[in-house]
Protein backbone atom coordinates (compact mmCIF):
# COMPACT_ATOMS: atom_id res chain seq x y z
CA UNK A 1 0.00 0.00 0.00
CA UNK A 2 1.09 3.76 -0.06
CA UNK A 3 3.48 5.13 2.15
CA UNK A 4 3.88 8.32 4.24
CA UNK A 5 3.78 11.11 1.61
CA UNK A 6 4.86 14.76 2.23
CA UNK A 7 4.31 17.65 0.28
CA UNK A 8 6.63 19.94 -1.17
CA UNK A 9 9.99 17.84 -1.35
CA UNK A 10 11.61 20.90 -1.38
CA UNK A 11 11.05 24.80 -0.67
CA UNK A 12 13.15 27.44 -1.06
CA UNK A 13 11.88 30.61 0.63
CA UNK A 14 13.04 34.12 1.80
CA UNK A 15 13.63 35.26 5.25
CA UNK A 16 9.93 36.31 6.97
CA UNK A 17 7.68 34.39 4.96
CA UNK A 18 5.33 31.63 6.05
CA UNK A 19 5.51 28.18 4.87
CA UNK A 20 2.86 25.02 5.07
CA UNK A 21 4.42 21.71 4.82
CA UNK A 22 2.12 18.83 4.41
CA UNK A 23 1.91 15.25 5.48
CA UNK A 24 -0.20 12.31 4.21
CA UNK A 25 -0.07 9.46 6.95
CA UNK A 26 -0.86 5.91 6.05
CA UNK A 27 -4.22 4.89 6.17
CA UNK A 28 -5.85 4.06 9.38
CA UNK A 29 -2.73 5.14 10.99
CA UNK A 30 -3.81 7.02 14.40
CA UNK A 31 -0.37 8.10 15.56
CA UNK A 32 1.60 10.88 13.51
CA UNK A 33 4.89 12.91 14.45
CA UNK A 34 6.73 15.90 12.92
CA UNK A 35 10.65 15.90 13.31
CA UNK A 36 13.13 18.21 11.99
CA UNK A 37 16.33 16.59 11.14
CA UNK A 38 19.51 19.75 10.77
CA UNK A 39 22.68 18.83 8.18
CA UNK A 40 24.34 15.85 10.44
CA UNK A 41 21.78 15.96 13.12
CA UNK A 42 19.52 13.28 14.69
CA UNK A 43 15.98 13.97 14.93
CA UNK A 44 14.42 16.61 17.12
CA UNK A 45 10.91 15.69 17.86
CA UNK A 46 8.41 18.91 17.26
CA UNK A 47 4.90 17.48 17.59
CA UNK A 48 2.51 14.28 17.99
CA UNK A 49 -0.84 13.58 17.39
CA UNK A 50 -2.67 10.65 18.37
CA UNK A 51 -6.16 10.12 17.14
CA UNK A 52 -8.79 12.82 18.81
CA UNK A 53 -6.54 13.51 21.78
CA UNK A 54 -5.19 16.67 22.50
CA UNK A 55 -1.79 16.66 20.19
CA UNK A 56 1.82 16.83 22.44
CA UNK A 57 3.57 20.13 21.47
CA UNK A 58 6.21 19.92 23.69
CA UNK A 59 8.86 19.77 21.00
CA UNK A 60 7.58 22.65 18.89
CA UNK A 61 10.98 25.41 19.33
CA UNK A 62 8.82 28.52 19.42
CA UNK A 63 5.45 30.05 18.77
CA UNK A 64 6.31 30.65 15.00
CA UNK A 65 5.91 26.82 14.85
CA UNK A 66 1.97 25.31 14.96
CA UNK A 67 0.68 22.02 13.12
CA UNK A 68 -2.63 20.33 12.70
CA UNK A 69 -4.86 16.88 11.87
CA UNK A 70 -7.64 17.65 10.06
CA UNK A 71 -9.91 14.59 10.33
CA UNK A 72 -7.90 12.36 11.91
CA UNK A 73 -5.71 12.53 8.98
CA UNK A 74 -3.60 15.03 6.65
CA UNK A 75 -1.61 17.34 8.56
CA UNK A 76 -0.10 20.28 7.96
CA UNK A 77 2.64 22.30 9.77
CA UNK A 78 3.26 26.04 9.41
CA UNK A 79 5.88 27.69 10.33
CA UNK A 80 5.46 31.59 10.39
CA UNK A 81 8.12 34.44 9.55
CA UNK A 82 10.77 31.92 8.87
CA UNK A 83 14.25 32.18 10.09
CA UNK A 84 17.59 30.64 8.63
CA UNK A 85 17.90 28.54 11.45
CA UNK A 86 14.39 26.61 10.75
CA UNK A 87 16.33 25.84 7.44
CA UNK A 88 16.30 21.45 7.97
CA UNK A 89 14.29 18.61 6.44
CA UNK A 90 11.57 18.40 7.64
CA UNK A 91 9.99 14.65 8.41
CA UNK A 92 6.66 13.26 9.19
CA UNK A 93 5.89 9.47 10.90
CA UNK A 94 3.15 8.04 10.80
CA UNK A 95 2.46 4.86 13.38
CA UNK A 96 -0.54 2.49 13.38
CA UNK A 97 -0.61 1.58 17.44
CA UNK A 98 -2.75 3.35 20.01
CA UNK A 99 0.61 4.74 21.36
CA UNK A 100 4.03 5.31 20.14
CA UNK A 101 4.79 2.29 18.10
CA UNK A 102 6.66 1.98 15.32
CA UNK A 103 7.40 4.66 13.09
CA UNK A 104 7.02 4.73 8.86
CA UNK A 105 8.57 7.40 7.93
CA UNK A 106 7.74 10.17 4.84
CA UNK A 107 10.41 11.24 2.41
CA UNK A 108 10.56 14.57 4.01
CA UNK A 109 10.30 18.18 2.77
CA UNK A 110 14.19 19.93 2.43
CA UNK A 111 13.45 23.72 3.44
CA UNK A 112 15.73 26.22 2.76
CA UNK A 113 15.13 29.77 4.20
CA UNK A 114 17.25 32.32 2.19
CA UNK B 1 22.31 13.77 30.14
CA UNK B 2 20.44 12.69 27.00
CA UNK B 3 18.06 10.91 27.39
CA UNK B 4 19.51 8.31 24.38
CA UNK B 5 22.81 8.64 23.65
CA UNK B 6 25.17 7.24 20.97
CA UNK B 7 28.53 7.79 19.70
CA UNK B 8 28.60 10.01 16.60
CA UNK B 9 31.34 7.71 15.10
CA UNK B 10 32.22 7.54 12.04
CA UNK B 11 32.39 3.91 12.92
CA UNK B 12 34.91 2.17 10.16
CA UNK B 13 34.76 -1.85 9.88
CA UNK B 14 36.09 -3.55 7.07
CA UNK B 15 33.94 -5.86 4.82
CA UNK B 16 32.70 -8.96 6.19
CA UNK B 17 33.56 -7.93 9.89
CA UNK B 18 31.13 -7.69 12.59
CA UNK B 19 29.44 -4.03 13.11
CA UNK B 20 28.67 -3.45 16.50
CA UNK B 21 26.78 0.01 17.33
CA UNK B 22 26.36 1.19 20.58
CA UNK B 23 22.98 3.23 22.42
CA UNK B 24 22.24 4.18 26.63
CA UNK B 25 19.36 5.64 27.14
CA UNK B 26 18.60 7.01 31.01
CA UNK B 27 14.67 6.17 31.24
CA UNK B 28 14.80 2.72 33.51
CA UNK B 29 11.25 2.06 32.70
CA UNK B 30 11.82 2.44 28.98
CA UNK B 31 10.33 -0.77 27.40
CA UNK B 32 10.61 -0.51 23.60
CA UNK B 33 13.55 0.11 21.76
CA UNK B 34 14.25 0.47 18.25
CA UNK B 35 16.81 0.92 15.57
CA UNK B 36 16.35 2.29 12.52
CA UNK B 37 18.41 2.94 9.31
CA UNK B 38 19.08 5.95 7.16
CA UNK B 39 20.90 6.69 4.37
CA UNK B 40 22.17 10.10 3.38
CA UNK B 41 19.49 11.78 1.94
CA UNK B 42 16.84 9.43 2.90
CA UNK B 43 14.39 8.66 5.24
CA UNK B 44 14.83 6.42 8.50
CA UNK B 45 13.84 2.97 8.15
CA UNK B 46 13.05 0.14 10.93
CA UNK B 47 15.71 -2.15 11.35
CA UNK B 48 15.08 -3.80 14.50
CA UNK B 49 12.89 -3.52 17.36
CA UNK B 50 13.08 -5.78 20.71
CA UNK B 51 11.17 -5.05 23.98
CA UNK B 52 12.89 -8.04 26.24
CA UNK B 53 16.10 -8.42 27.64
CA UNK B 54 18.31 -10.59 25.53
CA UNK B 55 19.10 -11.06 22.08
CA UNK B 56 16.72 -10.72 19.29
CA UNK B 57 18.54 -12.14 15.60
CA UNK B 58 17.20 -11.24 11.79
CA UNK B 59 19.21 -12.67 9.99
CA UNK B 60 22.82 -10.72 9.55
CA UNK B 61 21.19 -8.37 12.29
CA UNK B 62 21.14 -8.65 16.12
CA UNK B 63 19.77 -6.39 18.72
CA UNK B 64 20.94 -6.85 22.61
CA UNK B 65 18.89 -5.24 25.35
CA UNK B 66 20.12 -5.40 28.56
CA UNK B 67 17.61 -3.42 31.10
CA UNK B 68 19.80 -3.51 34.28
CA UNK B 69 22.65 -1.26 32.46
CA UNK B 70 20.32 0.44 30.95
CA UNK B 71 21.87 -0.24 27.21
CA UNK B 72 21.05 -1.69 23.62
CA UNK B 73 23.42 -2.38 20.74
CA UNK B 74 22.72 -3.77 17.07
CA UNK B 75 25.34 -6.03 16.06
CA UNK B 76 25.81 -6.60 11.84
CA UNK B 77 27.29 -9.45 10.65
CA UNK B 78 29.16 -10.28 7.85
CA UNK B 79 28.95 -6.25 7.03
CA UNK B 80 28.30 -5.33 3.78
CA UNK B 81 29.32 -2.21 1.85
CA UNK B 82 25.62 -1.49 1.43
CA UNK B 83 25.03 -1.16 5.47
CA UNK B 84 27.31 2.39 5.13
CA UNK B 85 24.47 4.48 7.10
CA UNK B 86 23.71 6.31 9.59
CA UNK B 87 22.13 4.03 12.56
CA UNK B 88 19.33 5.65 14.81
CA UNK B 89 18.59 4.31 18.27
CA UNK B 90 14.90 5.08 19.58
CA UNK B 91 13.70 4.34 23.35
CA UNK B 92 9.99 4.63 24.17
CA UNK B 93 10.22 5.73 27.77
CA UNK B 94 8.23 5.24 31.06
CA UNK B 95 5.81 7.37 30.14
CA UNK B 96 4.90 5.71 26.99
CA UNK B 97 4.36 9.34 25.28
CA UNK B 98 6.69 9.43 22.65
CA UNK B 99 9.46 8.04 21.33
CA UNK B 100 13.60 9.48 22.13
CA UNK B 101 15.81 8.90 19.05
CA UNK B 102 19.39 9.60 19.40
CA UNK B 103 21.50 11.51 17.42
CA UNK B 104 22.76 8.33 15.16
CA UNK B 105 26.27 6.26 14.58
CA UNK B 106 27.49 6.63 11.27
CA UNK B 107 28.74 3.41 10.06
CA UNK B 108 31.26 2.98 6.87
CA UNK B 109 31.85 -0.73 5.70
CA UNK B 110 35.38 -0.69 4.32
CA UNK B 111 35.80 -2.59 0.99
Amino acid sequence: GAGVSQSPSNKVTEKGKDVELRCDPISGHTALYWYRQSLGQGLEFLIYFQGNSAPDKSGLPSDRFSAERTGGSVSTLTIQRTQQEDSAVYLCASSPGLGPDTQYFGPGTRLTVL
Amino acid sequence: QKEVEQNSGPLSVPEGAIASLNCTYSDRGSQSFFWYRQYSGKSPELIMSIYSNGDKEDGRFTAQLNKASQYVSLLIRDSQPSDSATYLCAVIGSSASKIIFGSGTRLSIRP
